[in-house]
């Protein structure tokens, strides 16, 4: 079975561009979580979906915002960029939000220069 | 707001030395997962413990749960080359969301 794939692969964006990311989970998951991971640091949460709807949110700005498609698909979007985006971003998913084990795709390389 | 705190953050050790590796926090989880992680790639999930006291073997990996389900330890025996990579630790709070350690950076040389 395919895993988690993410897209673009790499992403290079300018200050006050906006971005969105692509997840989609592996197939027989309906929950998909979102992650920024800033060079040397463990990911930090930023949102959770399950169903279509947000299940859970992290300390992330409103200019931060996701949706969950009908496919269990997900995006996440990215309005007003900072220097400070520059990350990677990590999408999970897992077969509900109860579920213990989440699995990773491979991260967007996010660069905003 | 970090949670979960790994040490140590660094690690570099011959092959063939034995390691372990420590993740604390203040809170209860109610399960707790170690990963790896490659440069460039998104972590890999390696085990997960959820009962206080449990201790999981993964070949050379033994993982271990602490009994009040605050804490965690890896322990790698006879480490090798392959087993280079950051290490992390999440808990699961069962508010849907997972915090992660700082990471422990393992290196082994040959």
């Amino acid at each position: 079975d395919a895993g988690v794939t993410q897209s673009p692969t790499h992403l290079i964006k300018t200050r006050g561009q906006q971005v969105t990311l692509r997840c989609s989970p592996i197939s027989g998951h309906k929950s998909v979580s979102w992650y920024q991971q800033v060079l040397g640091q463990g990911p930090q949460f930023i949102f959770q979906y399950y169903e279509k709807e947000e299940r859970g949110r992290g300390n992330f700005p409103d200019r931060f915002s996701a949706r969950q498609f009908p496919n269990y698909s997900s995006e996440l979007n990215v309005n007003a960029l900072l220097l400070g985006d520059s990350a990677l971003y990590l999408c999970a998913s897992s077969r509900s939000p109860s579920s213990y084990e989440q699995y990773f795709g491979p991260g967007t390389r996010l660069t905003v220069t | 707001t970090q949670l979960l705190e790994q040490s140590p953050q660094f690690l570099s050790i011959q092959e063939g030395e034995n390691l372990t590796v420590y993740c604390n926090s203040s809170s209860v989880f109610s399960s707790l997962q170690w990963y790896r992680q490659e440069p460039g790639e998104g972590p890999v999930l390696l085990v997960t413990v959820v009962t206080g006291g449990e201790v999981k073997k993964l070949k050379r990996l033994t993982f271990q749960f602490g009994d009040a389900r605050k804490d965690s330890s890896l322990h790698i025996t006879a480490a090798q080359p392959g087993d280079t990579g950051l290490y992390l630790c999440a808990g699961d709070d069962t508010g849907n969301q997972f915090y992660f350690g700082t990471g422990t950076s393992l290196t082994v040389i040959p």
